[in-house]
């Protein structure tokens, strides 16, 4: 079945970091593809959504782009802030399952000012 | 706009007893909620899909007559834990779906129920 892997956390950055997290997928079909961010005591929220491949996402600096070729869907930020303190999942939505998604495992990213 | 609120947010109950967890969309109606589970340190599993006006259909693995899912509502799908046990213990989380004006389906997400059966 289709399935998230996440790099392993916690993360721990300083102010002003560059931040890499990895997504990899694994999909029968073309599945679509998303980031969400969890804030300490809210819910989760979409961060941004690639379609198909070689499409970009990016919202409040986060970017990731849809790579077919490796299954991957890395989530990058130039400069951290002390505010993008959060959990952050990958996920993908196979197109044929109604909007069903299969999450990643989380990844907990700490920024130190 | 499109909130999802959840009641409670935390509840402790007794082995043996049931407990009944609310999910409402507040601002937008859904036709299609989902239930999701998620352990300490662990991805959120899907327990089941729910859609207004018929029955739930449960991912497999999740035991139908423990976890009664009720959709009576375009607003409201409540999730009933029946007969609790210390395993049951855990964070429960639901999601309303909604087809914005650019077309397609976003999930919107609760804040979860933190559930610890005693």
């Amino acid at each position: 079945g289709d399935s998230v892997t996440q790099m392993e956390g916690p993360v721990t950055l300083s102010e002003e970091a560059f931040l890499t997290i990895n997504c990899t997928y694994t999909a029968t079909g073309y599945p679509s593809l998303f980031w969400y961010v969890q804030y300490p005591g809210e819910g989760l929220q979409l961060l941004l959504k690639a379609t198909k491949a070689d499409d970009k996402g990016s919202n409040k600096g986060f970017e990731a782009t849809y790579r077919k070729e490796t299954t991957s869907f890395h989530l990058e930020k130039g400069s951290v802030q002390v505010s993008d303190s959060a959990v952050y999942f990958c996920a993908l939505s196979d197109q044929g399952t109604a909007q069903k998604l299969v999450f990643g495992q989380g990844t907990r990213l700490t920024i130190n000012p | 706009g499109a909130v999802v609120s959840q009641h409670p947010s935390w509840v402790i109950c007794k082995s043996g007893t049931s407990v009944k967890i609310e999910c409402r969309s507040l601002d937008f109606q859904a036709t299609t909620m989902f239930w999701y589970r998620q352990f300490p340190k662990q991805s959120l599993m899907l327990m089941a899909t729910s859609n207004e006006g018929s029955k739930a259909t449960y991912e497999q693995g999740v035991e139908k007559d423990k976890f009664l899912i009720n959709h009576a509502s375009l607003t409201l799908s409540t999730l009933t834990v029946t007969s609790a046990h210390p395993e049951d213990s855990s964070f429960y989380i639901c999601s309303a779906s909604y087809s914005g004006r650019a077309g397609g389906y976003e999930q919107y997400f609760g804040p979860g129920t933190r559930l610890t059966v005693t």
